[in-house]
């Protein structure tokens, strides 16, 4: 089955504490890309990435660091997590070729 | 003033009605607009794009691209229970691959 995997789905821990999420596809896309959903904020891109070791900026990169040494894996590092971090995160990806972009279940996460 | 505004609602409409959500944005080179659904606790899925000016029509939903006047809306014909979600209009701003969000409507189909 075609999909995008993220671990883990629910997060709690504390200031400071450097956490990683997870994402992989099996799809072979060579576009995947982090958001994080905010309420009444809408999703906002946090990094993306074209293809292996190729990574951008989005809107929101401040505190976050991504790396993409295999196609099919894309993991967001936090290296000091805040509270202002807490929110819902989902990784995407799609075939440079398409528009389609396929999302992951989404990974909850909850700074104290 | 944000780059993707839709009115967050909530928007009710009864069963078999034509709901209409509407999205504008604010940089004119735009070239790409996305409507995504998205269901209490889900993630979005993609379910309309358009390019061009004018209407594109799949099965209930037609999209509706207006460049000069920089709106894109989305019309739910029939529309059903199982419609009830919200939608996130998406434009592609920069570059081929940079979506920029607007906060989603809640959209409400009463039985």
């Amino acid at each position: 089955e075609a999909q995008v995997t993220q671990n883990p789905r629910y997060l709690i821990t504390v200031t400071g504490k450097k956490l990683t999420v997870t994402c992989s596809q099996n799809m072979n896309h060579e576009y995947m890309s982090w958001y994080r959903q905010d309420p009444g904020l809408g999703l906002r891109q946090i990094y993306y990435s074209m293809n292996v070791e190729v990574t951008d900026k989005g809107d929101v990169p401040e505190g976050y660091k991504v790396s993409r040494k295999e196609k099919r894996n894309f993991p967001l590092i936090l290296e000091s997590p805040s509270p202002n971090q807490t929110s819902l995160y989902f990784c995407a990806s799609s075939s440079l070729g398409t528009d389609t972009q396929y999302f992951g279940p989404g990974t909850r996460l909850t700074v104290l | 003033q944000k780059e993707v505004e839709q009115n967050s609602g909530p928007l009710s409409v009864p069963e078999g009605a034509i709901a209409s959500l509407n999205c504008t944005y604010s940089d004119r080179g735009s070239q790409s607009f996305f409507w995504y659904r998205q269901y209490s606790g889900k993630s979005p899925e993609l379910i309309m794009s358009i390019y061009s000016n004018g209407d594109k029509e799949d099965g209930r939903f037609t999209a509706q691209l207006n460049k000069a006047s920089q709106y894109v809306s989305l019309l739910i014909r029939d529309s059903q229970p199982s419609d009830s979600a919200t939608y996130l209009c998406a434009v592609n701003q920069r570059s081929a691959r940079q979506l920029t969000f607007g906060s989603g409507t809640q959209l409400t189909v009463l039985p």
